[in-house]
């Protein structure tokens, strides 16, 4: 039961150039969505978070979109950088009867072009 | 910066042997998690634990898996007889509580896991 999908699985970008990220998710009860990166050899981390009541929100280079009634949600990265080269995981979280539960996307490869 | 730590970095072991993975969470977080990733795939949740019990496991928590909380600063991850199929990047996750749930992960470098 793939609940969070990423449907591309990498992503090649010339620097300075926007990125766009895609996830998809069919759970509806949803209340947060998260994106995490990771570098080869290193636990994801954190990104940038966005509530389930809202469309948008922005950090920086980084903004995420949400749109409830298509399940999409997607991370823009503008400008992008070499440095953003990385795996990019797409997380939904619930409270499911007091438990606390996320789910990962099966991620996305960014690689950034000098 | 606080930090999540996860040892050791690599085991390799042998098929049915027992392995425990080693984590202490940030200090002040509430929520701990165990995920796993086999090379190339997507990270699977294994099991949330919350006021030292688990909260909540997926099926590939079966019996062959526990955690424990032995002294309120590690959360450990045993295996009682590995498979071939355990073979994974394990990562350990703490949270905070947040309003209406716990916060943002912050998750260790990971355990590598390879069962011969």
């Amino acid at each position: 039961d793939q609940q969070v999908k990423q449907n591309s699985p990498s992503l090649s970008v010339q620097e300075g150039r926007i990125s766009i990220l895609n996830c998809d998710y069919t759970n509806s009860m949803f209340d947060y969505f998260l994106w995490y990166k990771k570098y080869p050899a290193e636990g994801p981390t954190f990104l940038i978070s966005i509530s389930s009541i809202k469309d948008k929100n922005e950090d920086g280079r980084f903004t995420v979109f949400l749109n409830k009634s298509a399940k999409h949600l997607s991370l823009h990265i503008v400008p992008s950088q070499p440095g953003d080269s990385a795996v990019y995981f797409c997380a939904a979280f619930r409270v499911t009867s007091g438990t606390y539960k996320y789910i990962f996307g099966t991620g996305t490869r960014l690689k950034v072009l000098a | 910066e606080p930090e999540v730590t996860q040892t050791p970095s690599h085991q390799v072991t042998q098929m049915g042997q027992e392995v425990i993975l080693r984590c202490v969470p940030i200090s002040n977080h509430l929520y701990f998690y165990w995920y796993r990733q086999i090379l190339g795939q997507k990270v699977e949740f294994l099991v949330s634990f919350y006021n030292n019990e688990i909260s909540e496991k997926s099926e590939i928590f079966d019996d062959q898996f526990s955690v424990e909380r032995p002294d309120g600063s590690n959360f450990t991850l045993k295996i009682r007889s590995t498979k071939l199929e355990d073979s994974a990047m394990y990562f350990c996750a703490s949270s905070h509580i947040l309003a209406g749930g716990p916060g943002i992960l912050f998750f260790g470098e990971g355990s590598r896991l390879t069962v011969l």
